[in-house]
């Protein structure tokens, strides 16, 4: 069973500061693995998609990587600013027929002015 | 334009009642999904539906039933609500396409979500 998880649970930073998130899986049978963002109250922002066989997704200040061998996923964010206060999920889907995605309990992230 | 909508954002309600939560994709994605997120923020897939074929049913209560009238809906039903049920429910559609070099990529894009209360 694909068991997901996420550390740590809250972090509170300045502005400006560069931070990681880690995500660890059970299983290293993915078929990709997925960030989320998501504000109080609010439905899930997609942030970045990693298939597989790659190591490593970027979106502006945002980088994903993935070690499937390792069942870990780091998502980097840089600067970071106020408006990235939010809840970051992480999900993998799994590589068996079904389209099941497992998430993680999510790291909750303040981002101090 | 909104890509995934539910209705109602909020829905307070006594324990025992018959109630409805509508989501409505307008990406023509061929596969919907409805998930639970309890207190915990922890997210857990309920139902997911494939051109109006149930794919994936995990143990859920048969309180639960999902409805899909048409591609574009994906209807979630629940029958004598309890006070477990109280949570944030998630609808989502996805899509598989061709990605580089041949590989086929998915991305699901999520409704804003549901707040259920029962009381």
């Amino acid at each position: 069973k694909q068991e997901v998880t996420q550390i740590p649970a809250a972090l509170s930073v300045p502005e400006g500061e560069n931070l990681v998130l880690n995500c660890s899986f059970t299983d290293s049978a993915i078929y990709n693995l997925q960030w989320f963002r998501q504000d109080p109250g609010k439905g899930l922002t997609s942030l970045l998609l990693i298939q597989s066989s790659q190591r490593e997704q970027t979106s502006g200040r945002l980088n994903a990587s993935l070690d499937k061998s390792s069942g870990r996923s780091t998502l980097y964010i840089a600067a970071s600013q106020p408006g990235d206060s939010a809840t970051y999920l992480c999900a993998v889907r799994r590589l068996v027929a079904g389209n099941q995605f497992y998430f993680g309990t999510g790291t909750s992230l303040t981002v101090i002015p | 334009d909104t890509a995934v909508s539910q209705t109602p954002k909020y829905l307070v309600t006594q324990m025992g009642n018959d109630k409805s939560i509508k989501c409505e994709q307008n990406l023509g994605h061929d596969t919907m999904y409805w998930y639970k997120q309890d207190s915990k923020k922890f997210l857990k897939i309920m139902f997911s539906y494939n051109n109006k074929e149930l794919i994936i049913n995990e143990t859920v209560p048969n309180r639960f039933s999902p409805k899909s009238p048409d591609k574009a809906h994906l209807n979630l039903h629940i029958n004598s609500l309890e006070l477990g049920d109280s949570a944030v429910y998630f609808c989502a559609s996805s899509q598989v396409r061709d990605g580089l070099a041949g590989r086929r990529v998915e991305t699901q894009y999520f409704g804003p979500g549901t707040r259920l209360l029962v009381l």
